[in-house]
């Protein structure tokens, strides 16, 4: 069974300040990695997927993350907070073979302090 | 255009009423989905329609109907609720089923509130 960790329901940075959110998978096979973000009020929109190839992802808005499965970790990433990154962050993992269901983690909110 | 659209955007029913919920994409994906999103929870797979046949169903209660009468077009149909149903229900979209990392787009949602 596959399954990821979100350490930290919330994360509070000051804006400007590094955005360090973490997730840790488990999966026997090779994992599929997701970091989504929801807006209050809307739906998930994603921000970078792991598949296969380069281990760190770059994604939108200044987000990047890192698959190190030496470590199982997908920690998501931003030099620079800024007011519009106050969201909840979802770490997502699928696996193949078969219908791949993604597994969410339970979520991070993000708060930016100006 | 990657966009779903979702109506009703907010949805008060009573627990003998009858409603719908309707979801949209034009992006040409055969696979789509319904989830349920309680506050502060993550998203919960409700079914899957892969090609226009419901694929996965997640042990979901027969109060809740899902219908796709077309490639873009996805329904779910709501009778009998229950309070504890309250919560927002996401429609994704993804190209196909079963390719491999595939990217799910997401609708902004109805928030239902179930009296």
């Amino acid at each position: 069974a596959q399954s990821v960790t979100q350490l930290g329901s919330h994360v509070s940075v000051s804006e400007g300040a590094l955005v360090l959110l973490r997730c840790n998978y488990s999966s026997s096979v090779p994992p599929y990695l997701f970091w989504y973000v929801q807006y209050p009020n809307q739906g998930l929109q994603l921000l970078l997927k792991y598949t296969t190839g380069a281990t760190l992802v770059k994604g939108i808005n200044g987000f990047e993350a890192e698959f190190k499965k030496s470590e199982t970790s997908f920690h998501l990433t931003k030099p620079s907070a800024h007011m519009s990154d106050a969201a909840e962050y979802f770490c997502a993992v699928t696996t193949s073979g078969g219908y791949q269901k993604v597994t969410f983690g339970t979520g991070t909110k993000l708060q930016v302090i100006p | 255009d990657t966009e779903v659209t979702q109506t009703p955007k907010h949805l008060v029913m009573g627990m003998t009423n009858k409603k719908s919920l309707k979801c949209e994409q034009h992006m040409g994906h055969r696979a789509m989905y319904w989830y349920k999103q309680k506050a502060k929870k993550p998203p919960e797979l409700m079914f899957v329609y892969s090609y226009e046949k419901l694929s996965i169903n997640e042990s979901v209660p027969s109060r809740f109907s899902p219908e796709c009468p077309n490639s873009s077009l996805l329904n779910l149909h709501l009778h009998a609720l229950q309070p504890e149903d309250s919560a927002l229900y996401l429609c994704a979209s993804s190209q196909a089923l079963s390719r491999i990392g595939e990217t799910q787009y997401f609708g902004p949602g109805t928030r239902l509130l179930v009296l």
